[in-house]
């Protein structure tokens, strides 16, 4: 099976600190998508990006950004300066049809 | 725009009893929906795919008999869980694709519902 792997269970820091959740993921595709989506304590997925194998440049968006390697298969998030409201899970995952990875449990303290 | 409801949000039944969960595109046509189950603490696992007009094609392991899937127009889908058992109680969430229709569009999901089979 292609697997998506997130290998942090769970990761607690401090308010301001800075956080990378990690995403390693397997294909046997040249062209692939990955994404990462946010799933809050409420419950509902939130979609935060959309990343093409064709396209290895970081994304920047606020205090979001993404590390793209695709000669390490990885797809690495940062968060800058966490937030108490960045507490969730995070999801990476794969298309086509949408294969996620295990999740990684995000608590920020204030 | 791109909003997927989902309904109930929760429900708790008795077991051996059936439950119909509904999930909806509201402000798009889904050509295709998928749907999830989530058990505590763990991840979110396909179950089905259901192409509207079509047949569902269900996941490895999961049983078609049990989690009946119907997808009769572009904005409807639903899954009943049949003859529910305390072991089917999880969050099932739904997803959707529309409009211009291709594989690495993002989904766009409900809230999801928690059963609870008691």
């Amino acid at each position: 099976a292609q697997k998506v792997t997130q290998a942090q269970t769970e990761i607690s820091v401090v308010e301001k600190e800075d956080v990378t959740l990690d995403c390693v993921y397997e294909t046997r595709d040249t062209t692939y998508y990955l994404f990462w989506y946010k799933q809050p304590p409420s419950g509902e997925l939130v979609f935060l990006i959309r990343r093409n194998s064709f396209d290895e440049q970081n994304e920047i968006s606020g205090r979001y950004s993404w590390n793209f390697q695709k000669s390490t298969s990885s797809f690495n998030f940062t968060i800058t300066a966490s937030q108490v409201v960045d507490s969730a899970v995070y999801f990476c995952a794969r298309a086509d049809k949408l294969i996620f990875g295990t999740g990684t449990r995000l608590q920020v303290f204030p | 725009g791109a909003v997927v409801s989902q309904h109930p949000s929760w429900v708790i039944c008795k077991s051996g009893t059936s439950v119909k969960i509904e999930c909806r595109s509201l402000d798009f046509q889904a050509t295709t929906m998928f749907w999830y189950r989530q058990f505590p603490k763990q991840s979110l696992m396909l179950m089905a795919t259901s192409n509207e007009g079509s047949k569902a094609t269900y996941e490895q392991g999961v049983e078609k008999d049990k989690f009946l899937i119907n997808h009769a127009s572009l904005t409807l889908s639903t899954l009943t869980v049949t003859s529910a058992h305390p072991e089917d109680s999880s969050f099932y969430i739904c997803s959707a694709r529309g409009g211009q229709v291709t594989y690495n569009s993002p989904l766009h999901f409900g809230n999801g519902t928690r059963l609870t089979v008691t």
